[in-house]
């Protein structure tokens, strides 16, 4: 099994939907991060969090937002989703030292129409 | 102007070559300097890290960092059809958070 898991992979939806995405990390990191990634731009913070207790915006956080269930659980959603959301988003953790070497999921493809 | 700026390409090159990926920066305080490779429809995986400035080898791989230029550089050797991904700079200042800037990636394709 994936040391960091995304669901949903792919979804397609329409605008002004609610979305949740989901990650799950069997790494034991406290931290865990969301990036959205564009063709040609890059991985975009969108939120971090370095404990259950501890959320904080990325670069990009308007119209996102997120909920650390526990330490192993991060979902980021989208409370009512445009089409410039169309994006892969990517789910994050790392441990707390200098190296902060990120392992990501696998990705999910999310297109809003 | 990006913190981080990398060139997204594609690079196209054929098997066998030596392959040049750069990345520039304009935060002083970035200590800690990576690389991450993405294959198409994966996350990205981390490939090599350097601290400071110098350069740091893994079989193929050489990543150097000339912090008085500003400018890190990953070399590969014998480039293989395999190694044909997306690499992803990534560089992050020493104490604080230790959260990393990433650059746009740079599509590399290597042909048989």
């Amino acid at each position: 099994d994936a040391d960091v898991t995304q669901t949903p992979r792919n979804r397609i939806t329409k605008t002004g939907k609610r979305i949740m995405l989901e990650c799950s990390q069997t790494k034991g990191h406290d931290r865990m991060y969301w990036y959205r990634q564009d063709p040609g731009l890059g991985l975009q913070l969108i939120y971090y969090s370095f404990d259950v207790k501890d959320i904080n915006k990325g670069e990009i956080s308007d119209g996102y937002s997120v909920s650390r269930q526990a330490q192993a659980k991060f979902s980021l959603s989208l409370e009512s989703a445009i089409p410039n959301q169309t994006a892969l988003y990517f789910c994050a953790t790392s441990d707390s030292g200098p190296s902060g070497e990120l392992f990501f999921g696998e990705g999910s493809r999310l297109t809003v129409l | 102007q990006k913190e981080v700026e990398q060139d997204p390409g594609p690079l196209s090159v054929p098997e066998g070559a030596i392959v040049s990926l750069n990345c520039t920066y304009s935060n002083s305080a970035f200590q800690y300097f990576m690389w991450y490779r993405q294959y198409s429809r994966k996350g990205p995986e981390l490939l090599m890290y350097t601290y400071s400035s110098g350069n740091k080898e893994d079989g193929r791989f050489t990543a150097q960092v000339d912090k008085s230029s500003k400018y890190i550089s990953l070399f590969i050797r014998d480039s293989q059809p395999s190694d044909s991904a997306t690499y992803l700079c990534a560089m992050s200042p020493s104490g604080g958070s230790y959260i990393p800037t990433f650059g746009r990636g740079t599509s590399l394709i290597v042909h048989p």
